[in-house]
C-alpha cells in the first residue's frame, strides 16, 4: 500500500457520460498530481494541486477537471467522455523530498 | 514542453544479463527519479538522487546523477523475470514548483 488511494479501480461508462475520479493523498502530502496514461504509452501530466489551489496544467482536456478540497483529497471530473479517453488515471502525491508516489490507478473503459 | 529523452524505448534480454538505460536532457536537473511500473499498477519509485555525481544503489539496481545535471542513467546487474516492466526517469528542474518532467519509459522484457 503505497497510501495514496484511488477510487474506483475500474469504471465502465458511455460515450457522452460525466465521471469522477477520486483520490486521497499520502498522510501530510499537500500536492496531489493526475496524470493519464493510455495503453503502452507514457504518463501526460493533467494537473497539479498545491493545498487546495491549482498549481500546474499539462495537457488536460477543456472537458476534464479537477479540484483538491480542505481535507486534501481530490477529485478529477470527467465529461462529455468520448472512447480515446479510455485510459489508466493515476494520482499522485508528494512532500517535501520532490518524490512522487501513486496511487494504484482508476482503469476508465468508455464504450 | 520540457522533455526528457529516454533510451532506449525497450529491450530483450536474456535472464542475467546486465541492463543499462539513460535519460538526457538539454536543460539543468536537481532532482533525478527512476521509477518502475508493472502492468496495471502504478510506478513505484525505486531510486532518488539529489546531487550531481551522486551514485545510489538499491540491490542490483544502481543509479547515478549525471555529472552535467543534464542526464541520468540506471543499471540493473543480473536481469531476473520480475524486472520485467516499464522504468521511467524523471526530473524536477532548478526552480520548478515540484513539478516532475518524465520520460517516455523504457519497457523491459526478458526472452524466453
Amino acid at each position: 500500500d503505497s497510501g495514496v488511494t484511488q477510487t474506483p479501480k475500474h469504471l465502465i461508462t458511455a460515450t457522452g457520460q460525466r465521471v469522477t475520479l477520486r483520490c486521497s493523498p499520502r498522510s501530510g502530502d499537500l500536492s496531489v498530481y493526475w496524470y493519464q496514461q493510455s495503453l503502452d504509452q507514457g504518463l501526460q501530466f493533467l494537473i497539479q494541486y498545491y493545498n487546495g489551489e491549482e498549481r500546474a496544467k499539462g495537457n488536460i482536456l477543456e472537458r476534464f477537471s479537477a479540484q483538491q478540497f480542505p481535507d486534501l483529497h481530490s477529485e478529477l471530473n470527467l465529461s462529455s467522455l468520448e472512447l480515446g479517453d479510455s485510459a489508466l488515471y493515476f494520482c499522485a502525491s508528494s512532500g517535501r523530498n520532490y518524490g512522487y508516489t501513486f496511487g494504484s490507478g482508476t482503469r476508465l473503459t468508455v464504450v | 514542453g520540457q522533455q526528457l529523452n529516454q533510451s532506449p524505448q525497450s529491450m530483450f534480454i536474456q535472464e542475467g544479463e546486465d541492463v543499462s538505460m539513460n535519460c538526457t536532457s538539454s536543460s539543468i536537473f536537481n532532482t533525478w527519479l527512476w521509477y518502475k511500473q508493472d502492468p496495471g499498477e502504478g510506478p513505484v519509485l525505486l531510486i532518488a538522487l539529489y546531487k550531481a555525481g551522486e551514485l545510489t544503489s538499491n540491490g542490483r539496481l544502481t543509479a547515478q546523477f549525471g555529472i552535467t545535471r543534464k542526464d541520468s542513467f540506471l543499471n540493473i546487474s543480473a536481469s531476473i523475470p520480475s524486472d520485467v516492466g516499464i522504468y521511467f526517469c524523471a526530473g524536477r528542474l532548478v526552480d520548478s514548483n515540484y513539478q516532475l518532467i518524465w520520460g517516455a519509459g523504457t519497457k523491459l522484457i526478458i526472452k524466453p
